[in-house]
């Protein structure tokens, strides 16, 4: 059964304290890892997906990389517009569709 | 373009009874599902559909049915409510190729059932 694990649950930060969280996953071959962004009462926004290990996309403040058993989103420099839950979700090489998605890190940058 | 749309935004049932949530998109997408969101809990997909009139079971699809008679729709039929069904439901889209796998949500339906 594939199985996403994000770290930690909760993230206080100071603006300008930068910071990475963490998904750790167990799939049977990754197809994609997806990360999102939702903010409170909001659908979750696309941010990034990582295709294979080594793999590294970035915006804005945050930048995405991949390994074979985890992903982290780290976030530099931030600032108090970055704070909302980050998800993340990985795609299994046999299913066409099907998302699992980790419970998310709920992030808040303050001024 | 609107992207996915959902209606109602809240919805307030009492047990037993039987509603449709509504989801439509606009980006010709092939791919389409029904998610709902829980505290603590990660999105479970309920239903999805690779295309007009194919649907297919999620990871929690009891108490619910789904219909996809035209690319744009996609309801959500809750048949007889329960309150373990209270949560916040979202509608999401993609292109069954490229585009990165990026999937689109929709703004989510808050449901209690009393």
């Amino acid at each position: 059964e594939d199985q996403v694990t994000q770290s930690p649950e909760a993230l206080r930060l100071q603006e300008g304290e930068s910071s990475s969280l963490n998904c750790s996953y167990t799939v049977s071959g990754l197809r994609g890892l997806f990360w999102y962004r939702q903010d409170p009462g909001k659908g979750p926004e696309f941010l990034f997906t990582l295709y294979s290990a080594g793999e590294e996309k970035e915006k804005e403040r945050l930048k995405a990389t991949l390994t074979k058993k985890e992903s982290f989103l780290h976030i530099t420099a931030p600032k108090p517009e970055d704070s909302a839950t980050y998800l993340c979700a990985v795609q299994a090489g046999g299913s066409n569709y099907k998302l699992t998605f980790g419970k998310g890190t709920l992030l808040t940058v303050n001024p | 373009n609107a992207g996915v749309t959902q209606t109602p935004k809240f919805q307030v049932l009492k047990t037993g009874q039987s509603m449709t949530l509504q989801c439509a998109q606009d980006m010709n997408h092939e791919y389409m599902s029904w998610y709902r969101q829980d505290p603590g809990m990660g999105l479970r997909l309920i239903h999805y559909s690779v295309g007009a009139g194919i649907t297919d079971q999620g990871e929690v699809p009891n108490g619910y049915n789904v219909s996809r008679s035209t690319t744009e729709d996609f309801p959500l039929r809750l048949l007889s409510a329960a309150p373990s069904q209270t949560s916040v439901y979202f509608c999401a889209s993609r292109a069954s190729q490229g585009a990165f796998y990026e999937q689109y949500f929709g703004p989510g339906t808050r449901l209690t059932v009393t």
